[in-house]
């Protein structure tokens, strides 16, 4: 099984702040990476897919990259809106997605 | 307009069953893998299974395998999830999500999920 560590659990940060997730898999991903944003109540949004294409609608604020098995979400430049829970998501095989357990990031 | 509208959630005892439910409609349902992704309260996500577009090939997480089964009504754009041998460890909000093949079959679209409480 691929095991997908997220880092942090839990980010303060402050409007205007340019802040970054970190994602880790346990073994080669192909680059086959996914971030989504999930609010209190409310289904995940997808935000990233591919490592690093941004999906129509999707503010460039957001960008995704990496390679190998460290990925990263990076926000650059925080709005209000954007407080919220992240998760990565590897698809590297049909036969096992998995998700990281996500990354909250709240108002400082 | 994409939807995805789950239904068949509620209460049961364990070891008890449940069919979910997703009818898709704004997209051409057979041109896409389907999954299954749930989460538990106040937990992270966890995807649960996959079906390929014509119920060839399916996939799950081994929590739930020999006791879940996907399928999928092509005729009818509905997918479906039965759960058997239920646990309060299943209990969950249940998502059906469509994967989109020109991302590599990420879930690009979700529904707003069913909720399926295990408990006696």
């Amino acid at each position: 099984d691929i095991q997908m560590t997220q880092s942090p659990s839990t980010l303060s940060a402050s409007v205007g702040d340019r802040v970054t997730i970190t994602c880790r898999a346990s073994q080669s991903i192909s680059g086959w990476l996914a971030w989504y944003q999930q609010k209190p109540g409310k289904a995940p949004k997808l935000l990233i897919y591919k490592t690093s294409s941004l999906e129509s609608g999707v503010p460039s604020r957001f960008s995704g990259s990496g390679s190998g098995t460290e990925f990263t979400l990076t926000i650059s430049c925080l709005q209000p809106d954007d407080f919220a829970t992240y998760y990565c998501q590897q698809y590297s095989s049909y036969s096992e997605y998995s998700f990281g357990r996500g990354t909250k990031l709240e108002i400082k | 307009e994409v939807q995805l509208v789950e239904s068949g959630g509620g209460l049961v005892q364990p070891g008890g069953s449940l069919r979910l439910s997703c009818g898709a409609s704004g997209f051409t349902f057979t041109d896409y893998w389907m999954s299954w992704i749930r989460q538990a309260p106040g937990k992270g996500l966890e995807w649960v299974a996959n079906i390929k577009q014509d119920g060839s090939e399916k996939y799950y997480v081994d929590s739930v395998k020999g006791r879940f089964t996907i399928s999928r009504d092509n005729a009818e754009n509905s997918l479906y999830l039965q759960m058997n041998s239920l646990s309060p460890g299943d209990t969950a909000m249940y998502y059906c999500a469509r994967d989109r093949p020109d991302y590599g079959d990420t879930s690009d679209y979700w529904g707003q999920g069913a909720l399926v409480t295990v408990s006696s």
